[in-house]
């Protein structure tokens, strides 16, 4: 059982450029969210979906876009790539919200970093 | 807006002593809290877990310690070991819908 995968666990980018991270989770788990964690700033949100087709914005979601065409897939692209978009990003499920009983499942991240 | 506050960066134990991880929180929406252990170059993994209509949740060698009135919680780890070193995160829940996570405590248990 993989749970949640990320890839790549590295980039780096220039400038202006654009990638997608992506998420993918064998949980068959309804909610997916997208993290950030910054040097001593915690984990912030920056989209989630509580299933296939719909996503919301969580606390940064500048700079950022997603989809959820299906229930194991959770991609996060950037566009124009900026050197504030430098960052660890953390792709999480869980089967219901965050609620008792639904712990959220972490990927192990990608590192990007934007030159 | 840190909405949820770990104010303490590090804190370094010995090996068999007691650690205790301290968080905040101003949202009085927030009715579920957890925390959770992260080792270096993996994501984070659930530890325990308080619902607010508690005040205490143990769960072998860790316990959670809510108190409401001063939007405090704290976590016990009794004894300590090095295995223990990690970065610890405190989060809320409003309602169920999203988190929202501390900026972390490393601790690290000398042995």
């Amino acid at each position: 059982n993989a749970g949640v995968t990320q890839t790549p666990k590295f980039r780096i980018l220039k400038i202006g450029q654009s990638m997608t991270l992506q998420c993918t989770q064998d949980m068959n788990h309804n909610y997916m969210y997208w993290y950030r964690q910054d040097p001593g700033m915690g984990l912030k949100l920056i989209y989630y979906s509580v299933g296939a087709g719909i996503t919301d914005k969580g606390e940064v979601p500048n700079g950022y876009n997603v989809s959820r065409s299906t229930t194991e897939d959770f991609p996060l692209r950037l566009e124009l790539a900026a050197p504030s978009q430098t960052s660890v990003y953390f792709c999480a499920s869980s089967p219901a919200g965050t609620g008792p009983g639904s712990p959220l499942h972490f990927g192990n991240g990608t590192r990007l970093t934007v030159t | 807006d840190q909405q949820v506050k770990q104010n303490s960066p590090s804190l370094s134990v010995q090996e068999g002593r007691i650690s205790i991880l301290n968080c905040d929180y101003t949202n009085s929406m927030f009715d579920y809290f957890l925390w959770y252990k992260k080792y270096p170059a993996e994501g984070p993994t659930f530890l325990i877990s308080i619902s607010s209509i508690k005040d205490k949740n143990e769960d072998g060698r860790f316990t959670v310690f809510l108190n409401k009135s001063a939007k405090h919680l704290s976590l016990h780890i009794v004894p300590s070991q090095p295995g223990d070193s990690a970065v610890y995160f405190c989060a809320a829940s409003d309602r169920g819908s999203r988190l929202t996570f501390g900026e972390g405590t490393q601790l690290t248990v000398n042995p």
